[in-house]
């Protein structure tokens, strides 16, 4: 266990459905991430939050909404999604956003867009 | 723009063997390249990491080699176990606080 826990583990949606993923992280940790993992990039930034702001928005679809209300947790708002954003969505987090600093990742959640 | 080259995509080798695989970046600010190592169904954790003041760092039977110069690194793992079959993704970082910016990954296979 990394002490970065995500939820659900799989999510099957629709194209006009609404639903959230969770990420939680037991390390005290101040900074927090998500990645989105495809075949075709398969670690890709989406957001950063440090010490729950918003730092870092990688020109990321506004159907994909992050909210961080407080240090151990992080959501991904999800909306009126597409087929093409089926993809691994792993949340990352760490000691801070300064330098040379690890990333520990949860175990992601599967979504399929249907 | 790619900023860390990963090579090769995929990789087999038999039990014993020692697999390599190699990065390359552009941005001359970088100085932290960690490797990640990622099993099925699990996130990727953080397996060894490098700085570009030394040349080689090992631990157990997982190698990491540094060319400044070249702006090139690479893992090398001895003694290959089918345990060890698991996709790699090499990364760096510099020290402005800039995020990890991650290769595109090799998936390894390790036949018994």
């Amino acid at each position: 266990e990394t002490g970065v826990t995500q939820t659900p583990r799989h999510l099957v949606m629709g194209m006009t459905n609404k639903k959230s993923l969770k990420c939680e992280q037991h390390l005290g940790h101040n900074a927090m991430y998500w990645y989105k993992q495809s075949a075709k990039k398969p670690l890709e930034l989406m957001f950063v939050y440090s010490l729950e702001e918003r730092v870092e928005n990688n020109s990321v679809p506004s159907r994909f909404s992050p909210e961080c209300p407080n240090s151990s947790h992080l959501f991904l708002h999800l909306h009126t999604l597409q087929p093409e954003d089926s993809a691994l969505y792993l949340c990352a987090s760490s000691p801070s956003r300064g330098p040379n600093t690890e990333a520990f990742f949860g175990q992601g959640t599967r979504l399929t867009v249907v | 723009q790619q900023q860390v080259k990963q090579s090769p995509q995929s990789l087999i080798v038999q039990k014993g063997g020692i697999p390599i695989i190699n990065c390359a970046y552009e941005n001359t600010a970088f100085d932290y390249f960690p490797w990640y190592q990622q099993f099925p169904g699990k996130g990727p954790a953080l397996l060894i990491a490098i700085r570009p003041d030394v040349s080689e760092k090992k631990e157990g039977r997982f190698t990491i080699s540094f060319n400044k110069s070249a702006k090139q690194f690479s893992l090398h793992i001895m003694d290959s176990q089918p345990g060890d079959s698991a996709t790699y993704f090499c990364a760096a970082s510099d020290n402005a606080g800039n995020m990890l910016t991650f290769g595109g990954g090799t998936r390894l296979m390790v036949k018994p």
